[in-house]
């Protein structure tokens, strides 16, 4: 069946490091990929996406690219900032299926200290 | 443009006791989601609907029930809750279930509601 592995968290990071979340996933056909954010006390928000192999989703200095060969969507940013303090969910789409609906990742909570 | 609206925010629930969850979306979109978010755990698919008439199960559909009579509205309802019900419940809509569109969104959330049952 489908489903999404991402890195457990806590993640804590200072102000300007560099973050990388790990997320594979195991899918039939080709499915799209997304990376959705959640801020406290908040409703999901899509981040980003990428619908096809090697595709590069970007959105407010996020970036994932969508590989095909080791089933990643593994998501990026160079600098972070204490605002980015959220949970991250990894997730995706698979349209070969009866109908499409979103399969998550279990979400990694960023933490980012000035 | 209101989005996805869910009511209540937070509700306390005692064992035993019904309610139901409200969601309306105003975007004329076809499909509607309920999800279930457990503590440190990604959400679960409870029920969710291609058009109004139409519903179906999703992965954790026991304790629930939902309807669509129309469009815009697609309540949850729990008919005897019991504590493994305690969990944070998003509603969802998208235009479609089967396409992606080329920018923005595809699917939308509400802001969640927070439910405890005791």
């Amino acid at each position: 069946g489908n489903s999404v592995t991402q890195m457990e968290g806590p993640v804590t990071l200072s102000e300007e490091a560099f973050l990388t979340i790990n997320c594979t996933y195991t899918a039939t056909g080709y499915p799209s990929l997304f990376w959705y954010v959640q801020y406290p006390g908040e409703g999901l928000q899509l981040l980003l996406k990428a619908t096809k192999a090697d595709d590069k989703g970007s959105n407010k200095g996020f970036e994932a690219t969508y590989r095909k060969e080791t089933t990643s969507f593994h998501l990026e940013k160079g600098s972070v900032q204490v605002s980015d303090s959220a949970v991250y969910f990894c997730a995706l789409v698979n349209y070969g299926g009866s109908q499409g609906n979103l399969i998550f990742g279990k979400g990694t909570k960023l933490s980012v200290k000035p | 443009n209101a989005g996805v609206t869910q009511t209540p925010k937070f509700r306390i629930l005692k064992i035993g006791q019904s309610m139901t969850l409200q969601c309306t979306q105003d975007m004329n979109h076809n499909y509607m989601y309920w999800y279930r978010q457990d503590p440190g755990m990604g959400l679960k698919l409870i029920y969710y609907s291609v058009g109004a008439g139409i519903t179906d199960k999703g992965e954790v559909p026991n304790g629930y029930n939902v309807s669509r009579s129309t469009t815009e509205d697609f309540p949850l309802r729990l008919e005897l809750a019991a504590p493994s019900q305690t969990s944070v419940y998003f509603c969802a809509s998208s235009p479609t279930g089967t396409a992606i569109t080329l920018s923005g969104n595809t699917i939308y959330f509400g802001e969640g509601s927070w439910l405890t049952v005791v």
